[in-house]
């Protein structure tokens, strides 16, 4: 079956601009979580969507946004881009049965 | 901020035995991930232990201790290609996965 899938690979923006990524979830899962990975803090959880709703949030600003649409694939926006955002974005869909399984990520440069 | 702690790097050879710890804050635990990344890839599930006690699964075996707040991922009879980020994570309430910041093996011949 088809893994997780997030588009865009790399994304280049400059400071100031707004992204939004995509995450499509294994087929069936209904739970997609999101992550901010960077060389100083590892993987920082952003938030959970589950049936389109947002269930659980990290510590992160009101500039980091998601949402999840009936299929189950959720964006994640990212507005007034700083240069702290550059890292790569993973996203992993589960049934909600623990078995997490991550994207390959988007990796983003803010310059 | 992170309450998972992990060894930042290690070092082993071929055909050797690592052990890699973390311990993680006990309160609304519900479980422990080790998953396993290399570099420019996507982290990919290794275990996941709910109950204590140790889960074997061929060269990899993962323990916890759940009134302890602590867990090891024991990989024998190791390869080159085990070199990668190890990377711990407890299931919370409230959130989905919390991850320390990962253990870099670097394995050698």
């Amino acid at each position: 079956k088809a893994g997780v899938t997030q588009t865009p690979r790399y994304l280049i923006k400059t400071r100031g601009q707004q992204v939004t990524l995509s995450c499509s979830p294994i087929s069936g899962h209904r739970s997609v979580s999101w992550y901010q990975q960077t060389p100083g803090q590892g993987l920082q959880f952003l938030f959970e969507y589950f049936s389109e709703t947002q269930r659980n949030k990290g510590n992160f600003p009101g500039r980091f946004s998601g949402r999840q649409f009936s299929n189950s694939r959720s964006e994640m926006n990212v507005s007034t881009l700083e240069l702290g955002d550059s890292a790569l974005y993973l996203c992993a869909s589960s049934l909600g049965d623990h078995g997490y399984t991550f994207g390959s990520g988007t990796r983003l440069t803010v310059v | 901020g992170q309450n998972i702690d992990q060894p930042t790097e290690m070092t082993a050879t071929e055909g050797a035995i690592v052990q890699i710890n973390c311990t993680y804050q006990t309160s609304g635990f519900n479980g422990l991930f080790w998953y396993q990344q290399h570099a420019g890839e996507a982290p990919t599930f290794l275990s996941y232990n709910v109950l204590d006690g140790l889960e074997e699964k061929g060269r990899f075996s993962s323990f916890l201790s759940r009134s302890k707040g602590y867990s090891y991922l024991l990989l024998k009879e190791l390869q080159m290609k085990d070199s990668a980020s190890y990377l711990c994570a407890s299931e919370q309430a409230g959130t989905a996965l919390i991850f320390g910041k990962g253990t870099t093996l670097s394995v050698s011949s």
